[in-house]
């Protein structure tokens, strides 16, 4: 079955450490898409990405960076800038503007 | 810039009706809805686009006043598996979506 997988489910992170986010898509689409949610708020953009090797800033890059080397993969990477890390973390893909967009299941992220 | 939604939560009786609605101040290209439970991912439920027709899935459906940049999402007769967050989409440059704060839905027996 086509979709996306996010991973890991539940990841914490130690006090100066980087750590990545996977998310992975078989769908063949081409917009990639990372978002933040803090409870009981909305969905807020990281960064997204409309093709191989090109991606923009969103709402809230900062203390973020991405890499979009492969059409499948989209990972996230938080750094150690970012000093509210904690929250839910869900990937998304698309087939372009227009279409819907199909998310993971999220990764929680959480400071030791 | 964030779409506005209202009502920010709505609590319904089964078999009541709701409608939630979305403004932006942007011109906009498409409008999504989606739902979201506790702990989960959100799910699509349809999408507008400018220029498109009203959509509906079931007892869910939507419009879009393009003039206003508007859009309203309308659940007939709910049911208790309606409740949740429903968050609407914006796209007003062709290449993302930026989303409501979103309208908590609880329908009780």
């Amino acid at each position: 079955d086509g979709g996306i997988t996010q991973s890991p489910k539940y990841l914490f992170r130690k006090e100066g450490q980087n750590v990545t986010l996977s998310c992975e898509q078989n769908l063949n689409h081409d917009a990639m898409y990372w978002y933040r949610q803090d409870p009981g708020q909305g969905l807020r953009l990281i960064y997204y990405s409309q093709i191989v090797n090109d991606f923009q800033k969103g709402d809230i890059a900062e203390g973020y960076s991405v890499s979009r080397e492969k059409k499948e993969s989209f990972p996230l990477t938080v750094t150690s800038a970012q000093k509210n890390p904690t929250a839910f973390y869900l990937c998304a893909s698309s087939g372009g503007a227009g279409q819907p967009q199909h998310f993971g299941d999220g990764t929680r992220l959480s400071i030791l | 810039q964030q779409p506005v939604q209202s009502p920010q939560a709505v609590i319904l009786r089964e078999g009541e009706d709701a409608v939630i609605n979305c403004s932006s101040s942007k011109a906009l290209y498409s409008v999504h809805w989606y739902r979201q439970k506790h702990g989960e991912a959100p799910v699509f439920l349809m999408i507008l686009l400018k220029g498109g027709e009203q959509k509906g899935h079931e007892k869910i459906s939507a419009s879009f006043n393009e003039k206003k940049q508007q859009s309203s999402l309308y659940l007939t007769a709910s049911q208790l598996s309606y409740s949740g967050t429903y968050f609407c989409g914006t796209d007003s440059s062709y290449d993302k979506v930026i989303f409501g704060p979103g309208t908590s839905l609880s329908v009780i027996p």
